[in-house]
């Protein structure tokens, strides 16, 4: 069955202070992760999209890497306004379906 | 570009009565999506629209449950009659294909009473 758990559940920082964010997934056959923000009281925001093993992305204070068991989110430097719910979600190649399964998320405090 | 917009942004409805959801996805988009979260879970499938059509609808969770795209544009999720385990945020998305980014919409959230 296809699964994604992300560590951890929540995450504090100080300002300035750098982490990883994980995502381990299990699936028959990869299309893509992608990687969403999300603040309370909206609908996901979208970050990234990977597709293969070595893959990275990189926007402003975050990247994204891709093994084939494992995804990171690395945010370099955080600011308070980093402060959110990341989401990671996989889809899969099965079915024809653009289903995506996703993980419960890990929610960043960023302190001043 | 507008983004996905959905409609109402909550709804409050007593047990057994009916509600009707409503999505709008980005202009160009054949591929719409369903998606609920229910308090304490992941955001879960419930359906997936190629234009008109279901091309997945293995996550509705049961027949009181009914999803249409009329033409192949905005899309309505109907819950019939309401139960207390369906409340929750419904949330839609669109993509352009299979495989690129979902859009989402900022979700309706739904108490059953």
């Amino acid at each position: 069955e296809d699964q994604v758990t992300q560590s951890p559940e929540a995450l504090r920082l100080q300002e300035g202070e750098s982490s990883s964010l994980n995502c381990s997934y299990t699936v028959s056959g990869l299309r893509g992760l992608f990687w969403y923000r999300q603040d309370p009281g909206k609908g996901p925001e979208f970050l990234f999209t990977l597709y293969s093993a070595g893959e990275e992305k990189e926007k402003e204070r975050l990247k994204a890497t891709l093994t084939k068991k494992e995804s990171f989110l690395h945010i370099t430097a955080p600011k308070p306004e980093d402060s959110a719910t990341y989401l990671c979600a996989v889809q899969g190649l099965a079915g024809n379906t653009g289903k995506l399964i996703f993980g419960q998320g890990t929610t960043l405090q960023v302190k001043p | 570009e507008a983004g996905v917009t959905q409609f109402p942004s909550h709804s409050v409805i007593e047990k057994g009565q009916t509600v009707t959801l409503r999505c709008d996805p980005i202009s160009g988009h054949d591929n719409l999506y369903w998606y609920r979260r229910v308090m304490g879970k992941e955001i879960k499938f419930l359906l997936h629209f190629v234009k008109e059509s279901k091309q997945d609808e293995s996550g509705m969770p049961n027949n009181r449950f009914l999803a249409e795209r009329t033409g192949g544009t905005y899309s309505t999720l109907k819950v019939q009659p309401a139960e207390l385990e369906d409340s929750g945020v419904y949330f839609c998305a669109s993509s352009q294909g299979l495989g690129q980014p979902q859009h989402f919409g900022d979700g309706t959230r739904l108490s059953i009473l």
